[in-house]
Formats: C-alpha cells, structure tokens, sequence
C-alpha cells in the first residue's frame, strides 16, 4: 500500500493564481480531511469528507474548495491564492473521525508571493 | 470550536531521563483521544486512540492514560532517548465529528 500521498511536495505560487493540491490513498477509507500547519497553530482543520460525495467545512475553509467524487481522491482547490495560505498542507485518511487513527500524507510545502 | 490544552508547550530532557506531559480536553460527549508524534519534516504518526476511561495504553517506553471524567490524558515517556526528539500531539473526537487536535508538546532529548 502506498498509503496516503500527496503531491506536489512544494509549490511556489504568485498572489492570485489557482492551483489544486492533490491527495489520494489506496487504504479504501472513508473519512478524509485536509489540515494546515502555520508555526504556533497545530493543526487547524480546512475541509473534511465522511464519504463519496460528501464533504463539509473545517476551522478554516474560506479560500479552498474541496470535491469527493471517489473515495480515492480528495483534491483541494486554492481559488486565488494569497500569502496568508502560505503553509505547510497535510492529507489525512482513516477508516473513522472517531475511534481510528489518521494516517497523514508527507505534507505540500506552499509559498505563495 | 472545542478546546484541547496541552502543556507544557516544550520541555527539554537529558538522556535517560523520564518525562511526562499532558493533555486537557472537555469531560462531555467524550468519543475518543488520540495521541501522535510528530517527527521535523515528517509527517504525524499515531501513537495510541484511547475510548475508555480509566484506559492505559503503551508502546515501547511510551504510555498513555486516560481521565474521561476529569478531562485529562498524560503521556510518559521513560528513559528518554534522542530519537524520542518530536512535537507530541493529542486529539479529541466527541463523535461523528472530526477530530480536535491541541497544539502540541515539543520534546527535545539531549545526548
């Protein structure tokens, strides 16, 4: 299994450009969640998905869309970028919200100028 | 927005030295509590998903305990060692919500 990944590793972007950041895993789990780490914040909650279909809004959601059309896949999309997204991104899966523990991806360093 | 507390924020060890450091969280609709560790450059890893009261987990040299009704867990880690170096991070699920994560313990061992 290659568990959960994320891609790219890091990205530069100008202020107002759009990209998507990608996340897949192969672990067949249900509920999968996109975080962002900034330096004395943790990790704050951005989008999350229970399911195929579903997805809802974390602690931080303006500026990123999210979609969930396989269980696979949770793309997350910045819509125009500004330097208040630059982070670092983190992926993560499990089988649960609750009971299970998450499995992270390696993280997408952003920058954006 | 629910609270998870942890401290202290850091703490610095020597070598072999055992160290503890805790976790606050609500006592209401308590689902589960999760601990990870968290290595520079990598990404978190979990430790222990703790559900019962009164639950002690334990991997290695490193345990966890559980305090549902007062709110608390501790994490302990004895004799530490080097490599033990990282940001401790715990989790707190009341159900069919996602998880709340505190800010975290950094950990620094020196040899």
């Amino acid at each position: 299994n290659a568990g959960v990944t994320q891609t790219p590793k890091f990205q530069v972007l100008k202020t107002g450009q759009s990209m998507t950041l990608q996340c897949a895993q192969d672990m067949n789990h249900e509920y999968m969640s996109w975080y962002r780490q900034d330096p004395g914040m943790g990790l704050r909650l951005i989008h999350y998905s229970v399911g195929a279909g579903i997805t809802d809004q974390g602690e931080v959601p303006n500026g990123y869309n999210v979609s969930r059309s396989t269980t696979e896949d949770f793309p997350l999309r910045l819509l125009s970028a500004a330097p208040s997204q630059t982070s670092v991104y983190f992926c993560a899966s499990s089988y649960h919200s609750d009971y299970y523990e998450q499995y992270f991806g390696p993280g997408t360093r952003l920058t954006v100028t | 927005i629910l609270n998870v507390e942890q401290s202290p924020q850091s703490l610095h060890v020597q070598e072999g030295d055992s160290t503890n450091f805790t976790c606050s969280f609500p006592s209401s609709n308590f689902y589960a509590l999760h601990w990870y560790r968290w290595e520079t450059a990598k990404s978190p890893e979990a430790l222990f998903v703790m559900t019962l009261n009164g639950d002690e987990k334990k991997k290695g040299r490193i345990s966890a305990t559980l305090n549902t009704k007062e709110g608390y867990s501790y994490l302990y880690i004895k004799g530490s060692q080097p490599e033990d170096s990282a940001t401790y991070l715990c989790a707190f699920s009341s159900g069919n919500t996602p998880l709340v994560f505190g800010k975290g313990t950094r950990l620094s061992v020196i040899a």
